[in-house]
């Protein structure tokens, strides 16, 4: 069965470090996005993207994130200059046009 | 904007217990509903949906049916095993909007 995957598992940064996370989505899916979750929280939405550009952010998607779909499978969430509270766990999500979204297994980020 | 609010946690059961996670929603229009369900050092997964009023979802012996007079999405399960120890989460979108997730419902199911 298909599966979105994530790359890395775990990340651990020093505060101000850039970070890029890795996507691959399911492959015939066209909507991607980014949610997050800090330790004990719900999930966030962070970020859509759709044929080639963001269709929807939160106001948690500021300046310092981008994302970027740079060939045909990856799906990468950038943040330039990491914060302590950026630690969280970073969740990746695709889905065809129908509602339902398929999630990959996380990164755990920790900014220190 | 839409919303989702869920019972809070913890729950505790012992095995075989009956179990409701309660969920109910505000939204605009007729949105998708959706639990999740995240075990211990693991991504969410989807554990059942339902897109229109009245639909029930199932899956592993869970249930959930759209209740739109009461706003509603109750997760159950008649007999719960200490493998269904998990956070659940109820969520909602609207076509392929982002979901709106619940605070989460920990379950820990004790033998």
């Amino acid at each position: 069965e298909p599966e979105v995957t994530q790359t890395p598992s775990h990340q651990v940064t020093q505060m101000g470090q850039e970070v890029i996370l890795r996507c691959v989505p399911i492959s015939n899916h066209l909507y991607f996005y980014w949610y997050r979750q800090i330790l004990g929280q719900k999930v966030e939405f962070l970020v859509s993207f759709y044929n080639n550009e963001i269709s929807e952010k939160s106001e948690i998607f500021d300046d310092q994130f981008s994302v970027e779909r740079p060939d045909g499978s990856n799906f990468t969430l950038k943040i330039r200059s990491t914060k302590l509270e950026d630690s969280a766990m970073y969740f990746c999500a695709s889905g065809q046009r129908e509602e339902t979204q398929y999630f990959g297994p996380g990164t755990r980020l920790l900014v220190l | 904007g839409d919303s989702v609010t869920q019972m809070e946690g913890p729950v505790t059961l012992s095995e075989e217990a009956f179990l409701t996670i309660n969920c109910t929603y505000t939204a605009t229009g007729y949105p998708s509903l959706f639990w999740y369900v995240q075990y211990p050092g693991e991504g969410l997964q989807l554990l059942l949906k339902a897109t229109k009023a009245d639909d029930k979802g199932s899956n592993k012996g869970f249930e959930a049916t759209y209740r739109k007079e009461t706003t509603s999405f109750h997760l159950e399960k008649g007999s719960v095993q200490v493998s269904d120890s998990a956070v659940y989460f109820c969520a909602l979108n609207s076509g392929n909007t982002p979901l709106v997730f619940g605070k989460g419902t920990r379950l820990s199911v004790i033998a």
